[in-house]
């Protein structure tokens, strides 16, 4: 069985600080490991995705996730936050030889000036 | 541009009433999905269909219904035994074979029980 777990469901910061957003897998198989965001009555976009082909993985708008086999955790950081980096994030996990997916119960980031 | 459009944006359902949620793709995927989201819960998956004509249940299917005539069209119905349809219902879809590919999603519908 594959699980997903968002420690965080929601994280606050100000504006310029550093984003970090925790997410742990449980699987017994390698995984394939997503970020989306999801802004207001929105649907998701991709941020980035894990391929096996290296451990850090870079997205869009600045974010990065780096994936820990020994810790089985995938968590997305950004140096500086900005203010339309607020919205909900969702860490995504699939198995081989899965067309479905899993998905955490998301972190909804707040940004303040 | 290519993507995904889910129709309409609201949707009112009066009780005992079935409603259809329209999505439809032109990036020439294989794989569609339905999922439906609740505000703390994260997105559950309702059905997916891998191939035209074939589709399968997913965790929460009851009072639901889907097809999947064309490859570019997956509807999705909320029947009257579904007790608690309020939520927001997202579709997306992907192309199968490799297992790194993301899935894409449209911009939802958001269901409301008058």
């Amino acid at each position: 069985a594959q699980s997903v777990t968002q420690l965080d469901s929601h994280v606050s910061v100000s504006e310029g600080t550093p984003v970090l957003l925790r997410c742990n897998y449980s699987s017994s198989y390698s995984p394939s490991l997503f970020w989306y965001v999801q802004h207001p009555n929105k649907g998701l976009q991709l941020l980035l995705k894990y391929t096996s082909a290296a451990t850090l993985v870079k997205g869009i708008n600045g974010f990065e996730a780096e994936f820990k086999k020994s810790e089985t955790s995938f968590h997305l950081t950004k140096p500086s936050a900005h203010m339309s980096d607020a919205a909900e994030y969702f860490c995504v996990v699939r198995l081989s030889g899965y067309s479905t997916l899993t998905f955490g119960k998301g972190t909804m980031l707040l940004v303040s000036p | 541009d290519g993507g995904i459009t889910q129709s309409p944006k609201y949707l009112f359902r009066k009780e005992g009433q079935n409603v259809t949620l329209s999505c439809e793709q032109n990036l020439n995927h294989d794989a569609m999905y339905w999922y439906r989201q609740d505000p703390g819960q994260g997105l559950r998956l309702i059905y997916y269909s891998q191939i035209v004509n074939d589709f399968q249940k997913g965790d929460i299917a009851e009072g639901y219904s889907v097809s999947r005539e064309k490859k570019e069209s997956f509807p999705l119905t909320v029947t009257s035994a579904q007790k608690n349809p309020t939520a927001f219902y997202l579709c997306a879809s992907t192309q199968t074979g490799e297992r790194n590919q993301p899935q894409h999603f449209g911009d939802g519908t958001r269901l409301s029980i008058l």
